[in-house]
Formats: structure tokens, C-alpha cells, sequence
């Protein structure tokens, strides 16, 4: 079946605008996460939902960084004025279950690379 | 801080076992320990996940220290398609979190 998808893969933008990251989980999954990645490094966590209900939002760097999940399915990552620092790859991932359940297990997406000119 | 520490980077033969370490000190009662991998220019999938008793798939296995403070991710026989960074991550129980750190850089030599 299809994976998690997003969108768009890659972004270019001047400093000082707003993006919007989109991120289609799997089908039913009822959990979603976003996560942050520079080169070289690990995926850092910025976020995650349960359904429609943001649980988690201690990653988020600043509150420049917005995550919405309005219908506990698509979900939208809004970065308001951005800055060089925020380039990066910001990647979804979505689980079958509940965030915290014994046998999750994240599906990611491709990412969206984000270049902040 | 750090959550877990792995070696930067290994080598291995093909068709030959690895064995990928992980130290987890501060690891509490209730957190699990997961095991991911990230393929060049892909996101990472996931491998194996156990919280005490070592585990068996057919990707893997892991095996997980009597005390927990480290475990230890089995490839039996390493393929060209086994080179990826491995994140040895622990999933805080109290907090649904998955620290990556930066992983191990498996190199597999023809």
C-alpha cells in the first residue's frame, strides 16, 4: 500500500517568508510525528499527535514553528518567518497504533528538504 | 544529553555477522529499546524493538544486557544492502519521545 507521503520534497525560500510542510500518514494510522534532520545528524523530534490532538510539542524550536492535524489525518507543519538556521530536512512519520504503545512502530516519510536563502 | 552512544562508524565484510553496540545507561524500568536504519537518501525504517528479553525478526536480532544498560543489534550475515546509519533509540516511556543521536555508519566490504 501507499506510504507516508509529503510534500512538497523540496522548498526554496527567502528568508523572512512562511512554508508549509504537508505530510499524508498511512492510511488509518492514528499517530503522527515530525521530526527535524541536519546533515549528518539523527532525526531530532519536533512534535507529535494522537488522532487530531497535539500531545507533544516540547521539540518545536521556537514559536515560530506551528504543527496542525485539524481531522486526525493530513498534517501541516507552518515554519512563520523563516530564518537560514531552519534549513534542514523535516521529516513525518506516522504509527498504526498510539504514540506510546509497546509495539509501535514509525513509518517515515521521504522528507521535505527545506532551503532557507 | 545524551540518550545513547554508539561507535561513529564500523566495517564488515559481506556475508559476514556485525554486531552493532549500544550503551544506554540511564535507561529506566519502562523504556523500550528500538533499533532504526536510514538507507542513503532515504528515511529511516524501522529494524527491531525489545525491552528485556533479546528478540528475534528477519531482519535482525537483538541482544539486550541483563542490567539494560546496553544491547547489542545483530545482522547474521551482512549484505551490500545492510550499509546504512543504525540508530540505537530509546522510547521514554514517560515522555513518547524517540531519541535518535547520530547512529553507526555501517560500511559492508565486498
Amino acid at each position: 500500500g501507499a506510504g507516508v507521503s509529503q510534500s512538497p520534497r523540496y522548498k526554496v525560500t527567502k528568508r523572512g517568508q512562511d512554508v508549509a510542510l504537508r505530510c499524508d500518514p498511512i492510511s488509518g494510522h492514528v499517530s503522527l510525528y515530525w521530526y527535524r534532520q541536519a546533515l549528518g545528524q539523527g532525526p531530532e523530534f519536533l512534535t507529535y499527535f494522537n488522532y487530531e490532538a497535539q500531545q507533544d510539542k516540547s521539540g518545536l524550536p521556537n514559536d515560530r514553528f506551528s504543527a496542525e492535524r485539524p481531522e486526525g489525518s493530513i498534517s501541516t507543519l507552518t515554519i512563520q518567518r523563516t530564518e537560514q538556521r531552519d534549513s534542514a530536512m523535516y521529516r513525518c512519520a506516522s504509527s498504526l497504533r498510539l504514540a506510546g504503545a509497546a509495539q509501535e512502530t514509525q513509518y517515515f516519510g521521504p522528507g521535505t528538504r527545506l532551503l532557507v536563502l | 544529553d545524551a540518550k545513547t552512544t554508539q561507535p561513529n562508524s564500523m566495517e564488515s565484510n559481506e556475508e559476514e555477522p556485525v554486531h552493532l553496540p549500544c550503551n544506554h545507561s540511564t535507561i529506566s524500568g519502562t523504556d523500550y529499546i528500538h533499533w532504526y536504519r536510514q538507507l542513503p537518501s532515504q528515511g529511516p525504517e524501522y529494524v527491531i524493538h525489545g525491552l528485556t528479553s533479546n528478540v528475534n525478526n528477519r531482519m535482525a536480532s537483538l541482544a539486550i544486557a541483563e542490567d539494560r544498560k546496553s544491547s547489542t543489534l545483530i545482522l547474521h550475515r551482512a549484505t551490500l544492502r545492510d550499509a546504512a546509519v543504525y540508530y540505537c533509540i530509546l522510547r521514554v516511556n514517560t515522555g513518547n519521545q524517540f531519541y535518535f543521536g547520530t547512529g553507526t555508519s555501517l560500511t559492508v566490504i565486498p
